[in-house]
């Protein structure tokens, strides 16, 4: 069976930092770019960052500075470090095979940023 | 940013009744290998976000054929041909030529 796993998300007071993490069976990550898109609850969905197979990085302006994004090809798994999170970061947070037209999308992990 | 801009917001559809949804850009999506990376996905109730169009008009392989995607440059279209009810929910359309990726803002699809 295909599964695309997140975990790591949670409470976590403003200011915080958390690390999300997400993890593959039963497809491969290791030849493909892999993306982070968010929803905010009640919201549409909002692309936050994305990796390419040779590991170049970008990010959505929201976080530039704040998250950071890498991957473990051994490990076939991708990580999203998010530091100095604020109210408007509360959302499920999707773990996306691709960054072109992405085709796996894991269940997603909910963080909520709260005093 | 490259805006996309999808309307309507709202689609009420009688069942076994075409639909359709457009997304227009604020930039070409034409990339420089000369594909068009404009991905719609269907957000079921309660569910992830799952692609059912890729690079315009290729449809994944658990989309039926009822559904088509097609358009050029800035103006795209997604076609419902009769309207099941396993079609409810949120359609988005994102574009994955241009750095920041970006979606366009969702459209309701519920049966009257």
């Amino acid at each position: 069976e295909v599964q695309v796993l997140e975990s790591g998300g949670g409470l976590v007071q403003p200011g915080g930092s958390l690390r999300l993490s997400c993890a593959a069976s039963g497809l491969t990550f290791s030849n493909y770019g892999l993306s982070w898109v968010r929803q905010a609850p009640g919201k549409g969905l909002e692309w936050v960052s994305a990796i390419t197979v040779g590991g170049n990085s970008y990010y959505a302006d929201s976080v530039k500075g704040r998250f950071t994004i890498s991957r473990d090809k051994f490990k076939n798994t991708l990580y999203l470090q998010m530091n100095s999170l604020r109210a408007e970061d509360t959302a499920i947070y999707y773990c996306v095979r691709g960054i072109s037209g992405p085709d796996y999308w894991g269940q997603g992990t909910l963080v909520t940023v709260s005093s | 940013d490259v805006v996309m801009t999808q309307s309507p917001l709202s689609l009420p559809v009688t069942l076994g009744q075409p639909a359709s949804i457009s997304c227009k850009c604020s930039q070409s999506l034409v990339y420089s290998d000369g594909n068009t990376y404009l991905t719609w996905f269907l957000q079921r109730p309660g569910q992830s976000p799952r692609r059912l169009i890729y690079k315009v008009s290729n449809r994944d392989s658990w989309v039926p054929d009822r559904f088509s995607g097609s358009g050029s440059g800035t103006d795209f279209t997604l076609k419902i041909s009769r309207v099941e009810a396993e079609d409810v929910g949120v359609y988005y359309c994102m574009q994955g030529t241009h750095w920041p990726r970006t979606f366009g803002q969702g459209t309701k699809v519920e049966i009257k």
